[in-house]
């Protein structure tokens, strides 16, 4: 199975940074990488797929790069609605469709 | 407006067994792979399973592979989770999710319900 690793696993920021999170996965999956957002209570949001794709209604200080074994999820100035938890998600080699551990942006 | 509402969680006992249903509806339920994917309390997410649009396509994660059956009904617009033997580690809340791109790949969810809690413990 393909592993996939974020970091940090957490951080603090504050309102109107710039952000990144980090994703590495354990071998090449090319672009099959997606990213998702969860806030506390509700069920995960698709942000990006396709490694870069914006999903259709997400704002576009969310923006996603890379390709192989290396990706990153940038938010351009933090929104107070964007503190949750995020993950990345492959689906280059299934099963099993592997998530990473999540990293969850908090409040500074 | 696309819909997904799970049903069928509760507390059982382990090694018992629980079926869990999704109801879709909002959009052509047999164009499209859907998932299961469950989240511990406090943990992050596990895909659990996925099933193409004509049940020719079928994986599960290693966890649950050889106790979990997963299976749909597309004239039901309907997605089913069979779990047996049931453990501990098994309790989570159990996501029906439906495939961004198509029929017959997993890839991305792009639509998630609400979750149905299953809880094992005696």
């Amino acid at each position: 199975a393909i592993r996939m690793t974020q970091s940090p696993s957490s951080f603090s920021a504050s309102t109107g940074d710039r952000v990144t999170i980090t994703c590495r996965a354990s071998q090449g999956i090319s672009s099959y990488l997606a990213w998702y957002q969860q806030k506390p209570g509700k069920a995960p949001k698709l942000l990006i797929y396709a490694a870069s794709t914006l999903q259709s209604g997400v704002p576009s200080r969310f923006s996603g790069s890379g390709s192989g074994t290396d990706f990153t999820l940038t938010i351009s100035c933090l929104q107070s609605e964007d503190f949750a938890t995020y993950y990345c998600q492959q689906y280059y080699s299934y099963p099993p469709l592997t998530f990473g551990g999540g990293t969850k942006v908090e409040i500074k | 407006e696309v819909q997904l509402v799970e049903s069928g969680g509760g507390l059982v006992q382990p090694g018992r067994s629980l079926r869990l249903s999704c109801a879709a509806s909002g959009f052509t339920f047999d164009d499209y792979a859907m998932h299961w994917v469950r989240q511990a309390p406090g943990k992050g997410l596990e895909w659990v399973s996925g099933i193409s649009w004509n049940s020719g396509s079928i994986g599960y994660a290693d966890s649950v592979k050889g106790r979990f059956t997963i299976s749909r009904d597309n004239a039901k617009n309907s997605l089913y989770l069979q779990m047996n033997s049931l453990r501990a580690e098994d309790t989570a809340l159990y996501y029906c999710a439906k495939d961004l791109e198509g029929a017959t790949t997993l890839s991305q969810i792009d639509y998630w319900g609400q979750g149905t809690l299953v809880t094992v413990s005696s």
